[in-house]
């Protein structure tokens, strides 16, 4: 099957800084791929659908001067979560369908936490 | 924009049981896969099974099978002999069809418990 990394697995960071997660797709090409957030003991929220070559797309409510993502080749996307708050922590997914496959892949996740 | 209800937070059944777990939907769209997808304590999301909408036959996956009514707008999953490693969230997923553009739109889950 497909396989879809995550870089870092769990990063703490102090409450100010910025942090930045990369999505990769290690072994097809990805022209779109998802950001979700995922609170503790809750479901899956999609904030955003990064683009390959043009500008992200963002789920109603998410910032996107805080949550900056960039889809720079057709195998990364970074998200930076900027001027992170102890209410940025949570835990984020990406995922990335292949082509022509009604399938989404997902990558084990990011856990930040902010103090 | 599409819903997905699961009103079950938990479940516990015995181990070796058959459980089903439910989940309704609401779309618009024609064309649409559905997904159950687990997510154990490593919070790695695994597809379990998945429907294509335009399919009336009922997808199954060895254990796992489901109860798909397109009209009532229900996909529940049903898991027989139940194990150990079944114990997980459990979370039924909406995704429109026509090439990848969308995201996957989640209920909130079940947590199902497989006790020895």
């Amino acid at each position: 099957g497909a396989v879809v990394s995550q870089h870092p697995s769990w990063v703490i960071c102090k409450s100010g800084t910025s942090v930045k997660i990369e999505c990769r797709s290690l072994d097809f090409q990805a022209t779109t791929m998802f950001w979700y957030r995922q609170f503790p003991k809750q479901s899956l929220m999609l904030m955003a659908t990064s683009n390959e070559g043009s500008k992200a797309t963002y789920e109603q409510g998410v910032e996107k001067d805080k949550f900056l993502i960039n889809h720079a080749s057709l195998t990364l996307s970074t998200l930076t979560v900027t001027s992170a708050h102890p209410e940025d922590s949570s835990f984020y997914i990406c995922s990335a369908p292949r082509r022509g496959e009604g399938e989404q892949y997902f990558g084990p996740g990011t856990r930040l936490t902010v103090t | 924009a599409q819903t997905v209800t699961q009103s079950q937070p938990e479940m516990s059944v015995q181990e070796a049981e058959t459980v089903t777990l439910s989940c309704t939907y609401d779309t618009s769209e024609s064309n649409y896969y559905l997904f159950w997808y687990k997510q154990p304590p490593s919070r790695q999301m695994i597809l379990v099974i998945r429907q294509e909408a335009y399919k009336q036959q009922n997808a199954t996956e060895n254990r796992f099978s489901v109860n798909f009514q397109k009209a009532a707008k229900s996909f529940s999953l049903k898991i027989s002999d139940s194990q150990l490693g079944d114990t997980a969230m459990y979370f039924c997923a909406f995704l429109k069809g026509g090439g990848g553009a969308d995201g996957l739109t989640f209920g909130k889950g079940t947590h199902l418990i497989i006790q020895p």
